[in-house]
């Protein structure tokens, strides 16, 4: 099945810094990649998401880029503010979503 | 848009008994469900995944009796935990999508604790 590595476990930044995580797939068949992010003691929110038949998407301070060929997608947040603080977590899907693979998590820290 | 309701938030339960909780998409009909389980500090671990009106696909090591798992209406699905003991002490999140294709949506997770 697919497999997905997420790095780094926790980002520490400074406010205003931009932070970037990474995330690596195995099925080259996965084509749906959404990122979500988890404040503590919520469930995740979606965020951003990006198909396979697109190279990045913005939404405003957030971006996300796939690579399709290295099996790699990643979320930038820049301008990061304090309440960027949480744990985020990428996933990957393909087909018609009936399964979704969560990477491990990376907890981002702001620091104002 | 999206919203995915999950009740209670919290609760607190003795040993030998069950608990049921409800997850609800409130402005968009869920085909599918999926139940999570998630321990402090890691990430979701898929139990279940539930379409309306049929049968849940309960994942490799999920006991099916214990974590019944109800999809009734294309809003509704329910998660009950029988005889719960504390080992089943977690934090259990539900999502739901619309039609293929469509984003998933978390509700936001019932902290379960059993005494």
């Amino acid at each position: 099945g697919e497999n997905v590595e997420q790095h780094p476990s926790t980002l520490s930044v400074q406010e205003g810094d931009s932070a970037v995580i990474k995330c690596t797939y195995s099925d080259s068949a996965s084509n749906y990649f959404p990122w979500y992010k988890q404040e503590l003691g919520k469930g995740p929110q979606l965020i951003i998401d990006i198909r396979s038949n697109v190279g990045e998407k913005k939404d405003q301070r957030i971006a996300v880029t796939l690579n399709k060929t290295a099996k790699h997608f990643s979320l930038h947040i820049t301008e990061t503010q304090p309440e960027d603080s949480a744990v985020y977590f990428c996933a990957a899907s393909m087909g018609n979503f009936n399964k979704f693979y969560f990477g491990s998590g990376t907890k981002l820290n702001v620091k104002p | 848009g999206a919203v995915v309701s999950q009740h209670p938030s919290r609760v607190i339960c003795k040993s030998g008994t069950s608990v049921k909780i409800e997850c609800r998409s409130l402005d968009f009909q869920a085909t599918t469900m999926f139940w999570y389980r998630q321990f402090p500090k890691q990430s979701l671990m898929l139990m279940a995944t539930s379409n309306e009106g049929s049968k849940a696909t309960y994942e490799q090591g999920v006991e099916k009796d214990k974590f019944l798992i109800n999809h009734a209406s294309l809003t509704l699905s329910t998660l009950t935990v029988t005889s719960a003991h504390p080992e089943d002490s977690s934090f259990y999140i539900c999502s739901a999508r619309g039609t293929v294709n469509s984003p998933l949506h978390f509700g936001n997770g019932t902290r379960l604790t059993v005494t």
